[in-house]
């Protein structure tokens, strides 16, 4: 099975200011015949389903802000959020989608400083 | 817009059995994976099972396996999970979740809450 390990656990970053969150797989999740990275960044507000923000490792779903990305390839990976906003509050997650079970990272929370 | 409304959720004990459905509407159902993720109180989220969109492959966490089944029904759209022999640890709001181009979740439901308690 492929573990998904997230850093840090926690962050604090204040209103505007940049956020990194990363995401590191124990095995590859590089497809090599479509050059493809198989993972997704989600994010989960309080009482609330998760909501995809990122595919593929760095394909921004429709209608997610631009200020967020990810980038990464095989096994470490990194979501970015440009200049945080309070709506931007919630535990994000990393998903690897390569092999069965689809595992997820262990979340890392977001708040304001 | 795709909208996936899970039932079946509720209150058991340790051993006994559920079924959960999810009623999936918006998209054309056969044409895409599905998966059904769950979240224990106030812990992450674990991904418990997935079905190709004809249903002919199966897939499912350890944690699970033998005592899970998901199954679906393409001319109903909707999407089911059979749970035996219920554990405490299984105690979570479970979540239906459509895949998109490939196994990435794109939508999910708001979710149905398992508590399995003696």
């Amino acid at each position: 099975d492929i573990v998904m390990t997230q850093s840090p656990d926690s962050l604090a970053v204040s209103l505007g200011e940049r956020a990194t969150i990363n995401c590191k797989s124990s095995q590859s999740v590089l497809y090599s015949s479509n050059n493809k990275n198989y993972l997704g960044w989600y994010q989960q507000k309080p009482g609330q389903p998760p909501k995809l923000l990122i595919y593929w490792a760095s394909t921004r779903e429709s209608g997610v802000p631009d200020r967020f990305s990810g980038s990464g390839s095989g096994t470490d990976f990194t979501l970015t959020i440009s200049s945080l906003q309070a709506e931007d509050v919630a535990v994000y997650y990393c998903q690897q989608f390569y092999s069965t079970p689809h595992n997820f990272g262990q979340g890392t929370k977001l708040e304001i400083k | 817009e795709v909208q996936l409304l899970e039932s079946g959720g509720g209150f058991v004990q340790p051993g006994e059995s559920l079924r959960l459905s999810c009623a999936a509407s918006g998209f054309t159902f056969s044409n895409y994976d599905m998966s059904w993720v769950r979240q224990a109180p106030g812990k992450g989220l674990e991904w418990v099972s997935g079905i190709s969109g004809s249903g002919g492959n199966t897939y499912y966490a350890d944690s699970v396996k033998g005592r899970f089944t998901i199954s679906r029904d393409n001319s109903k759209n909707t999407l089911f999970l059979q749970m035996n022999n219920l554990r405490a640890e299984d105690t979570a709001v479970f979540y239906c979740a459509k895949g998109g181009y490939s196994w990435y979740l794109d939508s999910w439901g708001q979710g149905t809450l398992v508590t399995v308690s003696s």
